[in-house]
Formats: structure tokens, C-alpha cells, sequence
């Protein structure tokens, strides 16, 4: 699976959109954008996957460049409970396959 | 659904003790993963299993860890002895097409 690079740390005031960046530069054709955040003392939860194509959920929108070499995830409107870890991990999507975890970037959501 | 199911929530025990850590995945789920988590390493897989079969089991730190799936329904992880320094919260995780969903966790402590 490809390497990924993400900020350590974010803060997003409450209400606006948070913008969580990630660069994937040896991406394989095959290999899908996935992004889980981990709330404080929480599993690990999904919030979005994708391709090539920008991706919307009820959760997150995901924004992949043409060249895929980078992508951003963006929550519209960050509340106090958005506040954790979120982990952009790259993996062929086909077959059940193990995640590798980076570190991930800590997004703080500021009243 | 109600997602991934882990038991204990929490184990304290005394070094030299076994530990039995139990999963049931989601219904219909086919994968299996158990991953551990310290401060230290991060999130990390320990095994995996496709349709009850283990898979890679490379990242069991070492003979006192052994994991079992005698069904689709049911999994666990066992240390036998334990130490401090298995000290650590383990998750399982369950997928059918690729995207996982993990169990709340079990917070290990062996004093």
C-alpha cells in the first residue's frame, strides 16, 4: 500500500468547514483513498472512500486531485464532536485486506 | 445492526495470567481483523482471517498470543502468559467488500 503524508495537528473553529489534507505520491492505480477518524477512547470509525471521483456523504465530502497524488477531506460544518483523529489510509479496495495506520492528524474543534 | 461486539470493555489483570479477549463481527461480515493499539506504536494488525481462515498472523508479537475463529460469528484472542507490556487497547475489526467496522475496543491493563 502506498506511504501517506498528513499534518500532525489542525484546529477549525466550530461551524466552519474543516479542510484535512493528504498526500499519497506513489498511489497505484488501483489503490482507493480511505479516511477514518478515532474519537478519544473510541474504535476507529469509517467516514468516506474513493477513487478518482470527489465523493459525498452524510459525513464528509472527499476531494481528489486529477493526478491523484493528494486528496482533502472536508466536514462542511465541524462541531465540538468532530474533534479527533482522522487517518487518510491508501489500499486496493477489492478483497478484505488489513489497514495500515499512520499517525494521523489531530483536528481540535475550538468553541 | 449492532455493529461489532467486543468483551471485556475492560480486563485488569496480573502479569503471568491468561487473557481471553472475544469478538463477534457484524452479520454476513466474511474478514475478521484484530489490531492493537499503544501509545508507542499506534494502531497495528496482530491477524487476520477470511472466511474463518487464518490469513497473516505476522504481526502476533509472539508465542503467547493465539487467536482462534472457530466460526463466522466468533473470534478470540488469547495471552497466555500475560505481561505489562501486552498493555493496550485491541480492537476487532469485520468487512465484506473492503471497508471495515470496528468493535468499541478492550482496554488491557496487566499490572
Amino acid at each position: 500500500d502506498a506511504k501517506t503524508t498528513q499534518p500532525t495537528s489542525m484546529d477549525c473553529a466550530e461551524g466552519r468547514a474543516a479542510n484535512l489534507p493528504c498526500n499519497h505520491s506513489t498511489i497505484s492505480g488501483n489503490e482507493y483513498v480511505y479516511w477514518y477518524r478515532q474519537i478519544h477512547s473510541q474504535g476507529p470509525q469509517y467516514i468516506i472512500h474513493g477513487l478518482k471521483n470527489n465523493e459525498t456523504n452524510e459525513m464528509a465530502s472527499l476531494i481528489i486531485t486529477e493526478d491523484r497524488k493528494s486528496s482533502t477531506l472536508i466536514l462542511p460544518h465541524a462541531t465540538l464532536r468532530d474533534t479527533a483523529v482522522y487517518y487518510c489510509i491508501v489500499r486496493v479496495a477489492t478483497g478484505n485486506t488489513p489497514l495500515v495506520f499512520g499517525k494521523g492528524t489531530r483536528l481540535s474543534v475550538i468553541a | 445492526d449492532a455493529g461489532v461486539i467486543q468483551s471485556p470493555r475492560h480486563e485488569v489483570t496480573e502479569m503471568g495470567q491468561e487473557v481471553t479477549l472475544r469478538c463477534k463481527p457484524i452479520s454476513g461480515h466474511n474478514s475478521l481483523f484484530w489490531y492493537r493499539q499503544t501509545m508507542m506504536r499506534g494502531l497495528e494488525l496482530l491477524i487476520y482471517f477470511n472466511n474463518n481462515v487464518p490469513i497473516d498472523d505476522s504481526g502476533m508479537p509472539e508465542d503467547r498470543f493465539s487467536a482462534k475463529m472457530p466460526n463466522a460469528s466468533f473470534s478470540t484472542l488469547k495471552i497466555q502468559p500475560s505481561e505489562p507490556r501486552d498493555s493496550a487497547v485491541y480492537f476487532c475489526a469485520s468487512s465484506f467488500s473492503g471497508t471495515q467496522y470496528f468493535g468499541p475496543g478492550t482496554r488491557l491493563t496487566v499490572t
